[in-house]
């Protein structure tokens, strides 16, 4: 079966650095995608990553092992905006995205 | 500002009264995906169109259709709601060409039965 996995909760302190991971198994890959989901909201798009590797984009970066089936979000100089529900989502062979249920992030001053 | 609009927001029914859910679209993609999500779970694809082709994911409960007449317009029909239909309902849309098949979202509309 196709499988998503994500901490439900994590907290962090305003100003500070912190990692959700993710880790994944699915039939075929074409890619690996994070948004972000604010209460009673839709969720927008973070990152995405097809090779292995690191990309940044101002605050936030994300990353991908391929061979080990497994990426990460971080985010940097965290601020209270930035609580928010973190998604991860494989896109798999069939080109349909297989969503992870969301790790829940909360912004502590 | 090329955009997703669902509509309405917030929708009430009664236990077993029909109602529609409407999409539509300024991005001119292909594809057109309806998704429910209930609270702190992962959003469940219901179904999803790559131009007038139609895909029904194969858990999809019988009470549940959809249409969408033109590029831009995509309806998701609640036959007869149970209370176990309540949950956000997201439309969001794709190019289906490109590298990178980001899915843009609408704003959701939150479905409550009575």
């Amino acid at each position: 079966g196709q499988n998503i996995d994500q901490p439900t909760e994590m907290t962090a302190t305003e100003g500070a650095i912190v990692q959700i991971n993710c880790t994944y198994q699915t039939s075929g890959f074409n890619g690996l995608f994070w948004y972000q989901q604010h209460a009673g909201e839709a969720p927008t798009f973070l990152s995405y990553n097809v090779l292995d590797g690191l990309e940044e984009k101002g605050r936030f970066s994300s990353f991908l092992s391929r061979s080990k089936g497994y990426s990460y979000l971080l985010l940097k100089e965290l601020q209270m905006k930035d609580s928010a529900s973190y998604l991860c989502a494989v896109e798999d062979s069939n080109y349909q995205l297989i969503w992870g249920a969301g790790t829940k992030l909360i912004i502590k001053p | 500002d090329a955009m997703v609009i669902q509509n309405p927001r917030y929708q009430v029914t009664q236990f077993g009264k029909p109602v529609t859910l409407s999409c539509s679209q300024t991005l001119n993609h292909n594809v057109m995906y309806w998704y429910q999500q209930k609270s702190s779970q992962a959003p469940k694809l219901l179904f999803h169109y790559y131009d007038k082709d139609f895909n029904n994911e194969a858990d999809t409960p019988d009470n549940f259709q959809s249409r969408r007449p033109n590029t831009s317009f995509c309806f998701l029909d609640i036959r007869s709601p149970g209370l176990g239909d309540a949950a956000m309902y997201l439309c969001a849309t794709s190019s289906g060409t490109g590298d990178v098949n980001e899915q843009f979202f609408g704003p959701g509309t939150r479905l409550t039965v009575l």
